[in-house]
């Protein structure tokens, strides 16, 4: 079993462009959450997909926009980059909907760094 | 609204010595309750979770957690540290109905001196 996986692994961009990260679930889960680690933080909640929908939001600008795909992989994207957005994206797998009580099963993240 | 508190930024204890990672918590009504361990540059593991039933949870790598509903705490505990458990502690809070969004911790440095 891979666990989740993310890519790319780092990432450098300038202020105002576009990214496009990618997380693959653990095999068998169906819910995708989606988190922004910033240095000497915990993880902060940006959204949750699950049957391919947003379920549930974060306090994040609607620049942060995501995708769940039919597999249950996802996508998250972020528009219109600004230097605070440099930091650690980290995906989360959770099993049957995601309720409150799964725990969740991380990927090793994406290293933003924007510029 | 939910919220996590780790006390301590950094925790030292001799390695096979107890050891013993603050939080607290505040949520409106039953909490779930969980503690994760992340390594540097990779992503967060599970230890351990407590939902309901006995107050003491016991989790991976020797590592249990109490619950204290008066007290509002849910302490990491492990009785003989080592090395290897030198990592960041995050615990984290959902609260029982609705909401899926889990709140962590700021986070507990642990380092275990050999």
């Amino acid at each position: 079993d891979a666990g989740v996986t993310q890519s790319p692994t780092h990432l450098i961009k300038t202020r105002g462009q576009q990214v496009t990260l990618r997380c693959s679930p653990k095999s068998g889960h169906d819910t995708v959450s989606w988190y922004q680690q910033a240095l000497g933080q915990g993880p902060q909640f940006i959204f949750q997909y699950y049957e391919e929908e947003e379920r549930q939001r974060g306090n994040f600008p609607d620049r942060f926009s995501g995708h769940q795909f039919p597999n249950y992989s996802s996508e998250l994207n972020v528009n219109a980059l600004l230097l605070g957005d440099s930091a650690l994206y980290l995906c989360a797998s959770s099993l049957a909907g995601g309720n409150s009580y799964n725990e969740q099963f991380f990927g090793p993240g994406t290293r933003l760094t924007v510029l | 609204a939910q919220s996590v508190a780790q006390p301590e930024d950094q925790v030292n204890v001799a390695e096979g010595n107890p050891l013993t990672v603050k939080c607290t918590y505040s949520v409106s009504g039953n909490p779930y309750l969980f503690w994760y361990v992340q390594y540097p540059n990779r992503g967060l593991q599970f230890l351990l979770k407590y939902i309901t039933g006995d107050n003491l949870v016991k989790g991976s790598y020797g590592f249990e957690a109490e619950f204290n509903k008066s007290q509002t705490s849910f302490h990491l505990k492990k009785p003989s540290a080592l090395v290897s458990d030198s990592a960041l502690y995050f615990c984290a809070v959902r609260g029982e109905g609705g909401s899926y969004i889990p709140t962590f911790g700021r986070g507990t440095s642990l380092i275990v001196h050999p």
